[in-house]
């Protein structure tokens, strides 16, 4: 199973962008980078999902690199909202594997 | 509003009963899934369904149990045999079992004493 990694935590200040590093070096070529987030007490929420392209939604950006083996999350500027734990998952297009979470990224934002 | 409800939000119960918890979606999804979380981890997946009156096992299912005679329903029994069963339970629904986007539930946390 292809796998990620992430920081376990990062801080960031209110009203500025947050980048969050994901590596993912033994991803496949049929393997989509899906973001989740998970405020406290709370279930998960989509936020993102790309193969190649970088990606633009309401929510975030997703910046993948040429060799696809990292990406980085991106949220424009970021709100006491956005504190919350947030997981970078690699989906098999091709096998059908369900959504594995690992531990993610607990984001802190600083009034 | 569509949605997924889990009830009951926090639950209780004493070592050794069988409990039950509820899952209902009214997004006409087919696929739905429960995972657990424990306290600093990520999910990891018990059951899933992709379609009504079948379900497969997930990673962790021994000492649980699906049923999944409707399809806004999925109800998740943690059984007597599950030997850490305190957890946060969180049950999530899909339009298909392999699309992208899958939507949870505001989780379920079973306390067993």
């Amino acid at each position: 199973d292809a796998k990620t990694t992430q920081p376990n935590s990062m801080e960031s200040n209110e009203e500025e962008p947050v980048h969050l590093p994901c590596n993912h070096s033994t991803i496949s070529g049929t393997d989509y980078i899906h973001w989740y987030r998970q405020l406290p007490s709370q279930g998960p929420e989509y936020v993102i999902h790309g193969l190649t392209s970088n990606v633009n939604n309401r929510m975030a950006s997703l910046a993948i690199a040429e060799d696809r083996k990292s990406s980085t999350l991106i949220l424009h500027r970021a709100t006491l909202r956005d504190a919350a734990v947030y997981y970078c998952i690699l989906r098999d297009d091709n096998a059908g594997n369900m959504l594995t979470f690992g531990g993610g990224t607990r984001l802190m934002v600083k009034p | 509003d569509g949605g997924i409800t889990q009830s009951p939000k926090y639950l209780f119960r004493k070592e050794g009963q069988n409990v039950t918890l509820s899952c209902e979606q009214n997004l006409n999804h087919d696929a739905m899934y429960w995972y657990r979380q424990d306290p600093g981890q990520g999910l990891r997946l018990i059951y899933y369904s992709q379609i009504v009156n079948d379900f497969q096992k997930g990673d962790i299912a021994e000492g649980y149990s699906v049923s999944r005679e409707k399809k806004e329903s999925f109800p998740l029994t943690v059984t007597s045999a599950q030997k850490n069963p305190t957890a946060f339970y969180l049950c999530a629904s899909s339009i298909e079992v392999f699309t992208y986007e899958q939507y949870f539930g505001p989780g379920t946390r079973l306390t067993v004493t």
